[in-house]
């Protein structure tokens, strides 16, 4: 399978612990993003990397959550202290270019924070 | 304000039904427009993106309205497999963020 991977698929963990995802890209692509989606919502944006550079963040990204492409391939997504608000489906999608292509979604990471 | 305010529905139209979804962006330097379409606990899907000329995928039909701020989809001769939530998605004025609607959610009846 070629497509978008995410690991793990689900996590669950206690409030105030550190959790961190892992998303591996389709291997050509150089963009690559990140979501939340909560139940009844749509995907919400909180990052992108082009290859290896953070270019952009979301306003609403807190400073607990950080993220990285250290070699411009996979991607990890860091949460720092989780909070029970935290609780979402965390997605990666990755695409060829610019705003004009097709983004690819990874099946995504289910983390529920308790 | 919303980046992308979308009706949540939901619709439950008839199976050959024609249905519309529209889709209203509040920033008017937005760079490019896409229906992407997600069915129940799976990832989004692109189903179309949307071009100020409009353009038709089969039954699909896609209008984007600049001086008004919004965007259409057309769905005719519904089809079962057409249930799913419809995200309207639209990007910042740099296009390189990306914002979602809440989605619509359609289910055809047989």
């Amino acid at each position: 399978d070629t497509g978008v991977s995410q690991d793990p698929r689900h996590k669950i963990t206690k409030r105030g612990q550190n959790v961190t995802f892992r998303c591996d890209p389709i291997s050509e692509h150089n963009r690559l993003y990140w979501y939340r989606q909560t139940l009844g919502q749509g995907p919400e944006f909180l990052t992108y990397f082009q290859n290896e550079a953070q270019l952009e963040k979301s306003r609403l990204l807190s400073d607990r959550f950080s993220a990285e492409r250290p070699k411009g391939s996979f991607s990890t997504l860091e949460i720092q202290r989780t909070e029970q608000g935290d609780s979402a489906m965390y997605l990666c999608a990755s695409s060829l270019g610019g705003h004009f292509y097709e983004q690819y979604f990874g099946p995504g990471t289910r983390l529920t924070v308790t | 304000r919303k980046e992308v305010e979308q009706d949540p529905g939901p619709f439950n139209v008839p199976e050959g039904a024609t249905v519309a979804f529209n889709c209203t962006y509040s920033n008017s330097a937005s760079q490019s427009f896409f229906w992407y379409r997600q069915d129940c606990r799976k990832e989004p899907k692109l189903l179309m993106s949307v071009y100020s000329s409009g353009n038709e995928d089969g039954r699909f039909t896609a209008q984007l309205n600049r001086a008004s701020q919004y965007i259409s989809l057309l769905i005719r001769d519904s089809k079962l497999s057409d249930s799913a939530t419809y995200l309207c998605v639209v990007t910042s004025s740099t296009g390189n963020q990306f914002y979602f609607g809440t989605g619509t959610s359609l289910t055809v009846i047989p």
